[in-house]
């Protein structure tokens, strides 16, 4: 009964490569969040959606699409890998307009 | 299993106040305390991050200790303005990656 889910736990790939990293909430909430960790430990938020609409988008990179198929879900796609995306990616989910939000066990992602 | 909790639930205090935040913790076995700002509607912004071996980190009016011993972490706002106004979480990250949350704090700084 996992309330944030993201898969999978660990990533390691080669720079180039294209990934994706998945994210699933049962909460019912309608705004989710993806976090990156940095190499300092401070969480920076990327992106949210809220009713698939794309509210936030920070300074990220074109290579980072955030993609949500449904209210459930907020997957993040990565093209073109390189060595600086290395880092924990956290996704995230609230209701909207409330500050609790719920967080996933988070991505582990190499880039080698 | 890691407990985190915040108090007060809420605060108000006048401008110009100094004022503490309160968070603590059941597991000591953590590798980072963080503090976060989180305005409606919007993510969290990372304020402080403590290291399992160190003890405190200030950046500007904002000063976070932490006391694993006794699960303590303590959040330091001088001189409070208007614009701290926002709810604050603290979390403690494992070895693991893993991330809980409290519950947070919501401060209102009353102009």
């Amino acid at each position: 009964d996992t309330a944030v889910s993201q898969t999978p736990k660990y990533l390691v790939t080669q720079m180039g490569n294209d990934k994706s990293i998945k994210c699933e909430q049962n909460l019912g909430h309608d705004t989710m969040y993806w976090y990156k960790q940095d190499s300092k430990k401070f969480l920076k938020i990327m992106f949210s959606y809220n009713n698939k609409e794309l509210i936030i988008n920070e300074t990220v990179p074109n290579r980072f699409s955030p993609k949500s198929p449904d209210k459930a879900h907020l997957n993040l796609h990565i093209n073109s890998l390189e060595l600086g995306d290395s880092a924990v990616y956290f996704c995230a989910s609230s209701h909207e307009g409330e500050t609790e939000a719920f967080f996933g066990q988070g991505t582990r992602l190499t880039v080698v | 299993k890691q407990e985190v909790t915040q108090i007060p639930a809420a605060l108000s205090v006048p401008e110009g106040e100094n004022l503490v935040l309160n968070c603590s913790f059941t597991d000591s076995a953590i590798y980072n305390l963080q503090w976060f700002r989180q305005d409606p509607g919007k993510g969290l912004t990372s304020l402080l991050l403590i290291q399992s071996s160190q003890r405190e980190q200030t950046s500007g009016r904002l000063n976070a200790s932490l006391d694993k011993s006794s699960g303590r972490s303590t959040l330091y706002i001088a001189a409070s303005q208007p614009g701290d106004s926002a709810t604050y979480l603290c979390a403690a990250q494992d070895r693991d990656d893993k991330i809980i949350f409290g519950k947070g704090t919501r401060l209102h700084i009353l102009p």
